[in-house]
């Protein structure tokens, strides 16, 4: 079955230190993948995707996700947290053979000074 | 105004009510979405509209009816609406909503929350 799950659904990390969120999906065939933020009381707001071509890709505010094929993963990073980086991060995929764009159940970032 | 704007950003409503939630986007874009977000759940998509045309339902309960007189407007009514319906309800839109198209980046508009008494 097809499917998009985010591993933790709250990371805490200090100012300054890495972030490191988690996405993995399942499917046979690689998806399209996207980064979303949410901030409070917002929508969501695009942050990276991934459709075809080089698997790193580049964000706003500083975040990058990679993908990898073999782990089925499309991790979200940024090296130095910031506290404007507190909000909820939600990985979505969209699967080539339905309309849907398929969500995780996002991950609460806390940073702490 | 751009991008994708909706309104009321807060409503507060009785079981017996009628309302409106409508979304406007400014983006020239094609297909349109509504999503329900509710505490501690994935973000579930409610329906799709391409090119004006309702081209998915997820099971949605009849309390609620899209409409999309066109590509840049999209509305949902509400009546007789359950507690359980409290959520924030967000409306996104896209170039395209077609199968496999890499057009389809979705983007969203703040979100109406909405409390049922």
């Amino acid at each position: 079955a097809q499917s998009v799950t985010q591993l933790g659904s709250h990371v805490s990390v200090s100012e300054g230190a890495l972030v490191l969120l988690r996405c993995n999906y399942s499917s046979s065939v690689p998806p399209y993948l996207f980064w979303y933020v949410q901030y409070p009381n917002q929508g969501l707001q695009l942050l990276l995707k991934y459709t075809t071509g080089a698997t790193l890709v580049k964000g706003i505010n500083g975040f990058e996700a990679e993908f990898k094929k073999s782990e089925t993963s499309f991790h979200l990073t940024k090296p130095s947290a910031h506290m404007s980086d507190a909000a909820e991060y939600f990985c979505a995929v969209r699967f080539y053979n339905n309309n849907d764009m398929r969500f995780g159940a996002g991950t609460r970032l806390t940073v702490k000074p | 105004e751009t991008g994708v704007t909706q309104t009321p950003r807060h409503l507060v409503m009785g079981m017996t009510n009628k309302k409106s939630l409508k979304c406007e986007q400014h983006l020239g874009h094609n297909a349109m979405y509504w999503y329900k977000q509710s505490a501690k759940k994935p973000l579930e998509l409610m329906f799709v509209y391409n090119f004006k045309e309702q081209t998915e339902n997820n099971s949605v309960p009849s309390r609620f009816s899209p409409e999309c007189p066109n590509s840049s407007h999209l509305f949902l009514h509400l009546h007789t609406l359950q507690p359980e319906d409290s959520a924030l309800y967000l409306c996104a839109s896209s170039q395209a909503a077609t199968s496999g198209s890499r057009l389809d980046t979705q983007y969203f508009g703040p979100g109406t929350r909405l409390t049922v008494l």
